[in-house]
């Protein structure tokens, strides 16, 4: 089936810094989500975003389907986006294959 | 997008009892899911919980373990029976089309906590 590898699995940043969290999947996908995970276990939605690329606000991603990653960028951190980062796909039966994650703390 | 209600937010259960959560969506939706994240991990599916029949189980959950129910369209729960501490995680309902280009909601989780 589908792999999805996320990268960094963590990450430590200072309030005002940029990052950039990595998504790889193992086959072409028709769909990818980005998550964010809230430190009281709430998924809220960031981007559906298959190819292209969006942005809202200090965040923004870019999927390159072709070459199979998918990135998010979050600049200007503030303490509000720490908790954890999935991306997600689709794969060929229609269930939402989910990446390990990227742990996001982001230090006053 | 669906707005997705979850309850209870979370428990403190005993082992050996069996705790029913809801999940109720703002619209009819075709599909509901249902994602265990154990402590550390990431969601794992648990199954698809059809209308008008028996849930679709992933390799690794029974139905025994985890019956499902789901009356109609916008309604779903999802019993953890017979718990034990390894039953301790955040369980997540999702709906969806269960399209190959439909986006994906969630619940705001029930966190589980079996002593």
């Amino acid at each position: 089936g589908i792999q999805v590898e996320q990268s960094p699995p963590d990450l430590i940043l200072q309030e005002g810094a940029n990052s950039t969290l990595r998504c790889n999947f193992s086959d072409s996908v028709n769909n990818l989500q980005w998550f964010h995970q809230n430190p009281w276990g709430q998924l809220i939605n960031l981007f559906y975003i298959p190819s292209g690329t969006k942005q809202n606000g200090r965040l923004s991603a870019t999927t390159v389907a072709t070459e199979r990653y998918s990135l998010l960028y979050i600049s200007s951190s503030q303490t509000t986006d720490s908790g954890v980062y999935f991306c997600a796909v689709y794969n060929q039966g229609g269930k939402l294959i989910f990446g390990q994650g990227t742990e996001l703390s982001v230090k006053p | 997008s669906a707005v997705i209600s979850q309850k209870p937010s979370r428990d403190i259960c005993q082992r050996g009892t069996s705790l029913t959560i809801q999940c109720q969506v703002d619209s009819q939706v075709t599909m509901m899911f249902w994602y265990r994240q154990q402590p550390g991990q990431s969601l794992t599916l648990i199954a698809t919980a059809n209308q008008g029949s028996e849930a679709t189980y992933e390799s690794g959950f029974v139905i025994d373990k985890f019956p499902i129910s789901r009356p109609n369209l916008t309604f779903s729960t999802l019993t953890v029976s017979n718990m034990s501490p390894e039953d301790s995680s955040i369980y997540l309902c999702s709906s969806g089309t269960g399209g190959l280009n439909t986006e994906a909601f969630f619940g705001q989780g029930t966190r589980l906590t079996v002593v």
